[in-house]
């Protein structure tokens, strides 16, 4: 069964990184577009980046563009995402998401769990 | 402020019928985008519900029922139960900032 497990949250400081796995299994990775979406305390959900199945194409939300970095190792069936120069606004529980076809307007249809990411002095 | 508008709550009695809607703009579900839906219930990851605006995924229950007309979409669940209580979510694309767009999502509570 397609299983997505998140590692790598926690507590951080404002301006320091962090970097999010999400290990993937079930499936055959290399064939899918996934996503990271986030969800602060509270809040609704909100998409943050998305990488295509060979990793050519990646693109990123506004409020992430230029700090946060995607990136996919097939190998190790495992998506990253690269946490920079992070703002308390980041605060949230980050999912990574699988898509059900490469079409920009697709339905996420398996997601992980989430790691909560936590970002105070 | 989210892109697609859900409103915030929704309530209904076991067995009644409810609505939760979806309203966006000419830019994503009026630009022929598909709307899917999405049930989260308290510390658990987002499910999906509906795709491509009408279509259940294996699994999901008849009760749940999606439709999209113009620059909105609904979600029904008929025949309401107890482990219906959750948040709820529509997404869809929005061709402007060309990325998922969500609504703020919409509390059930079953009375």
């Amino acid at each position: 069964q397609v299983q997505l497990v998140e590692s790598g949250g926690g507590v951080v400081q404002p301006g320091r990184s962090l970097r999010l796995s999400c290990a993937a299994s079930g499936f055959t990775f290399s064939s899918h577009t996934m996503h990271w979406v986030r969800q602060a305390p509270g809040k609704g959900l909100e998409w943050v980046a998305l990488i295509s199945y060979d990793g050519s194409n990646k693109f990123y939300a506004d409020s992430v563009k230029g700090r946060f970095t995607i990136s996919r190792d097939t190998s190790k069936n495992t998506l990253y995402l690269l946490m920079n120069s992070l703002r308390s606004e980041d605060t949230a529980v980050y999912h990574c998401a699988r898509v059900f076809h490469s079409s920009s307007s697709a339905p996420f249809d398996y997601w992980g769990q989430g790691t909560l990411v936590t970002v105070s002095s | 402020q989210s892109v697609l508008t859900q409103s915030p709550s929704v309530s209904g009695a076991p067995g009644q019928r409810v609505t939760i809607s979806c309203a966006g703009s000419s830019s994503n579900i009026g630009a022929g985008y598909d709307v899917h839906w999405y049930r989260q219930l308290p510390g658990t990851a987002p499910k999906l519900l509906i795709y491509d605006n009408d279509n259940r995924p294996s699994g999901v229950p008849d009760r749940f029922s999606g439709s999209k007309s113009g620059t909105s979409a609904s979600l029904a669940i008929t025949g309401l139960q107890a482990e219906d209580e959750a948040d709820y979510y529509c997404q869809s694309y929005d061709t402007s900032l060309s990325c998922s767009v969500f609504g703020g999502g919409t509390k059930l509570t079953v009375l």
